[in-house]
């Protein structure tokens, strides 16, 4: 597609229930990335892909977050036992990279969240 | 470790008024630096990017930055701002395949 797309753009869950977040990168882009928004924290980096290496998970909050990417294009970000404090707008970006710290210039074009509320 | 500040987390001008947006970065080896524009219910768009060269960096929408090792900033300057121009932005480093971000800081713009 001609951008990054997110799915769903809203999702109330009650807490203590599994959620799936979708990422759609925008197409031939190798590098995905996942970071959370949250009132007062700003953007937090969780993880990210870059096409068969091993992902980059130091930024997941906890063991109840996880996130896979398959086939090097679409990525789900799974959150289980939600939380209150896991309320947040979910936010997927990708670029174009070859890794090895070559792509610093690139830019990361970002979707337009996924809005989970835990309730 | 690499940070952001952001010095104010809102700002509030008059339409037609210039503006300036504070960035301040610690990092331990090369800054790439840039800024983001969140709008309303929107994802980041990218407004400018500072890699090397020049250290004053036009973006769109009319907006600039420039480049101040010594200072260790990236302030973000528009010289008369639009109602359109409200919304959240926001300075990043980028020292290797991930951004950085600052807090962010709201601008908005008065009639």
């Amino acid at each position: 597609g001609a951008g990054v797309s997110q799915s769903p753009s809203n999702k109330v869950t009650e807490k203590g229930k599994d959620v799936e977040l979708r990422c759609d990168p925008i197409s031939g882009h190798t590098a995905l990335y996942w970071y959370r928004q949250s009132l007062g924290q700003g953007l937090e980096f969780l993880i990210y892909f870059q096409g068969n290496s091993a992902p980059d998970k130091s930024g997941l909050p906890s063991d109840r977050f996880s996130a896979e990417r398959t086939g090097g294009s679409v990525s789900t970000l799974t959150i289980q036992r939600t939380q209150q404090e896991d309320s947040a707008v979910y936010l997927c970006a990708s670029s174009l990279a070859k890794g090895a710290g070559r792509d610093v210039g690139n830019t990361i074009y970002f979707g337009e969240g996924s809005w989970l509320t835990v309730v | 470790a690499q940070s952001v500040t952001q010095l104010d987390s809102q700002v509030p001008v008059f339409e037609e008024a210039p503006v300036e947006l504070r960035c301040n970065y610690s990092s331990s080896v090369s800054v790439y630096l840039f800024w983001y524009v969140q709008y309303p219910n929107q994802g980041l768009q990218l407004l400018l990017k500072y890699l090397s060269g020049s250290t004053l960096v036009k973006g769109i929408n009319g907006f600039e930055a420039e480049f101040n090792k010594s200072q260790t900033s990236f302030h973000l300057r528009k010289p008369s701002v639009h109602i359109s121009d409200t919304a959240e932005y926001f300075c990043a480093v980028r020292p290797a395949e991930k951004l950085v971000f600052g807090k962010g800081t709201k601008l908005t713009v008065n009639p």
